[in-house]
């Protein structure tokens, strides 16, 4: 079974700092690695994804994460945040390949970015 | 605009009353997912579908059913709601299983008095 801890549910920034929001994840299998994000009454929706090659990834508004195998994490990080990136921010791992589904989440961040 | 969408946005139950919840999509997607949010929580999948197969998590309570009666619809029966059914519950599709996007609606938050 695969297990994810978000290491902070909260991070206050102020804004056009950087900020990293930290996912590790437990698994005996080969996985794939997802960032949702949730802005206020609104669903998730996918901000990044890692299935293989290259271990950065990107996103369109900015954000990047590095998937790093030996260290299990897959943090997720932005040079410079903007208000309207204050939103619920959530990791996700599934097994890798063939049918398996199953996306197994982590508790949240909660990032408020302050003027 | 392609969506996944849910009614109602919050629902206010009784004790033991039963309650449904509905699910459409215009994605024309095979997999229909449904999660329970509590607070401070990560999402949990209670069960999906991959067409009309259903597939039910091992610990998704029995008081927790659900209908596919065609690919734009789904529907999340709660028998019998109790105090700890209180909780958001997410509905989500994809193309197939296995590393695809999974859009989600906006939920449904569920109140049992």
């Amino acid at each position: 079974a695969q297990s994810v801890t978000q290491l902070d549910s909260q991070v206050p920034v102020f804004e056009e700092a950087p900020v990293e929001l930290r996912c590790n994840y437990s698994s005996s299998v080969s996985v794939y690695l997802f960032w949702y994000v949730q802005y206020p009454n609104q669903g998730l929706q996918l901000l990044l994804k890692y299935l293989s090659g290259s271990t950065l990834v990107e996103s369109i508004n900015g954000f990047e994460a590095e998937f790093n195998k030996s260290q299990t994490s897959f943090h997720l990080r932005k040079p410079s945040v903007h208000i309207s990136d204050t939103a619920e921010y959530f990791c996700a791992v599934s097994k890798s390949g063939g049918s398996n589904y199953k996306l197994t989440f982590g508790k949240g961040t909660l990032l408020t970015v302050n003027p | 605009d392609a969506m996944v969408i849910q009614n109602p946005r919050y629902q206010v139950t009784q004790f033991g009353k039963p309650v449904t919840l509905s699910c459409s999509q215009t994605l024309n997607h095979n997999v229909m997912y449904w999660y329970q949010q509590k607070s401070s929580q990560a999402p949990k999948l209670l069960f999906h579908y991959y067409d009309k197969d259903f597939n039910n998590e091992a610990d998704t309570p029995d008081n927790f059913q659900s209908r596919r009666p065609n690919t734009s619809f789904c529907f999340l029966d709660i028998r019998s709601p109790g105090l700890g059914d209180a909780a958001m519950y997410l509905c989500a599709t994809s193309r197939r299983q296995g590393g695809d996007e999974q859009f989600f609606g906006p939920g449904t938050r569920l109140t049992v008095l």
